[in-house]
This record gives structure tokens, C-alpha cells and sequence, in this order.
């Protein structure tokens, strides 16, 4: 069975401090997506890495992508109270099919 | 662009009753996909449509319909509404067959009592 394990679930971390979120899969596939969901409102794409090695960037948040290890992560630096929301990573399954991971609760305390 | 829009936002049902869900895009894309969201269980793949008529099954497809007449339109049927289905339900959609992200919709809270 297809599995995309993120861990940890609940992520409750102080403003300024490095923290990051892991999303491990159980079959090959180098195209993942890393999407954030504000409490209430849909799902926003932050990042597609679509090969072994891909790391991308945007502001204090970064992705990785290891399909050797079919882990991916997402690294935050210096979080700000702004970055408080639950982030999903996804798995695309052949052309069609994504598979979501239970996703991260992330809470950034002031 | 409105990207992609669903509707109702709301919506409660009685059990045995049918509905349908909206879902519509403007961007013209091929690949268009519905997911519920349960808590704790992330989003999970009902059906999904790879072009106009084309429709194909995805990872919890039971209780659901769908069909895809033109491009721009994917509607949901619930046949009978059962309590399970109670959930939020997403609408995306994605250009071609790349590697390209989903853009989703806002979403509909659907409850069934």
C-alpha cells in the first residue's frame, strides 16, 4: 500500500527558531508538492520538485527532494507568526493520481 | 481569471438525498480532480477527468459520480448521501500532463445528517 507519512503532525515552535517537516513515501516517484492550507480556506502550492536533488526556495521556507530516500523536506528558518498554518506534502502516483500526506500543523508562537 | 470556483461553499443534506457539487475552471486545463478532506486524514482522491469525457477513478471513489462534458466543468453527484460523507470537498485542476501543481478551489463543507 502507497503510504506519505509526514511527521511531525503538530508543530508548536517559537518565532525565530529553525525547525523542519518530513514527508516520507513507500514507492518511487520524483515529483512532489509541498501546499499550505490556512485554517478554513483551501490549499495553496508552495513548491513542485520534480527530480532527485530539486531543492527550491521561497522566503524563510525550503524544499527538498531525496528519491534515493523517498524523503522529502521542508525547512523553515527563523519562523514568523505569518507561517502558522498546516502544510501537506503530496506525492504524484504515475500521470494522474496524488497522494496527500495527514499533514503538518505548524504554530508559530510570538 | 476566477481560476477555479465551486459551489455551494455550505451545504447540508438529510440522508438518502442527492446532490451535485459544482466545480468549474477557466484556465483550460485538461486534468481536473476532486479530494475530500477528513481531520487527520489529509485530502484523498475521489475521481479525477483527463479531458472531456475521459473520467477515471481515484483512491475513494465509492458513493460518488462524475462526468465531464466540456472542459471547463467537472460536477460531483452524491447518488445517496450517507453520514460518511460528511467532509469538506475540493475541486482542482492542473495544465496538461506535466509536472505542474494543482490549483484548487475553495471548497465545500458538506454535512449529512
Amino acid at each position: 500500500e502507497l503510504k506519505v507519512e509526514q511527521n511531525p503532525l503538530f508543530l508548536s515552535m517559537q518565532e525565530g527558531k529553525n525547525y523542519t517537516i518530513y514527508c516520507n513515501y513507500s514507492t518511487t516517484s520524483d515529483r512532489l508538492y509541498w501546499y499550505r492550507q490556512d485554517p478554513g480556506k483551501s490549499l495553496e502550492s508552495l513548491f513542485v520538485l520534480l527530480s532527485n536533488g530539486a531543492v527550491k526556495q521561497e522566503g524563510r521556507l525550503m524544499a527538498s527532494l531525496d528519491t534515493k530516500a523517498r524523503l522529502s523536506t521542508l525547512h523553515i528558518t527563523a519562523a514568523v507568526h505569518d507561517l502558522s498554518a498546516t502544510y501537506f506534502c503530496a506525492l504524484l502516483r504515475g500521470t494522474y493520481k496524488y497522494i496527500f500526506g495527514t499533514g503538518t500543523r505548524l504554530k508559530v508562537l510570538a | 481569471n476566477a481560476g477555479v470556483t465551486q459551489t455551494p461553499k455550505f451545504q447540508v443534506l438529510k440522508t438518502g438525498q442527492s446532490m451535485t457539487l459544482q466545480c468549474a475552471q477557466d484556465m483550460n486545463h485538461e486534468y481536473m480532480s476532486w479530494y475530500r478532506q477528513d481531520p487527520g486524514m489529509g485530502l484523498r482522491l475521489i475521481h479525477y477527468s483527463v479531458g472531456a469525457g475521459i473520467t477515471d477513478q481515484g483512491e475513494v471513489p465509492n458513493g460518488y459520480n462524475v462526468s465531464r462534458s466540456t472542459t471547463e466543468d467537472f460536477p460531483l453527484r452524491l447518488l445517496s448521501a450517507a453520514p460518511s460523507q460528511t467532509s469538506v470537498y475540493f475541486c482542482a485542476s492542473r495544465p496538461g500532463t506535466g509536472g505542474h501543481e494543482q490549483y484548487f478551489g475553495p471548497g465545500t463543507r458538506l454535512t449529512v445528517t
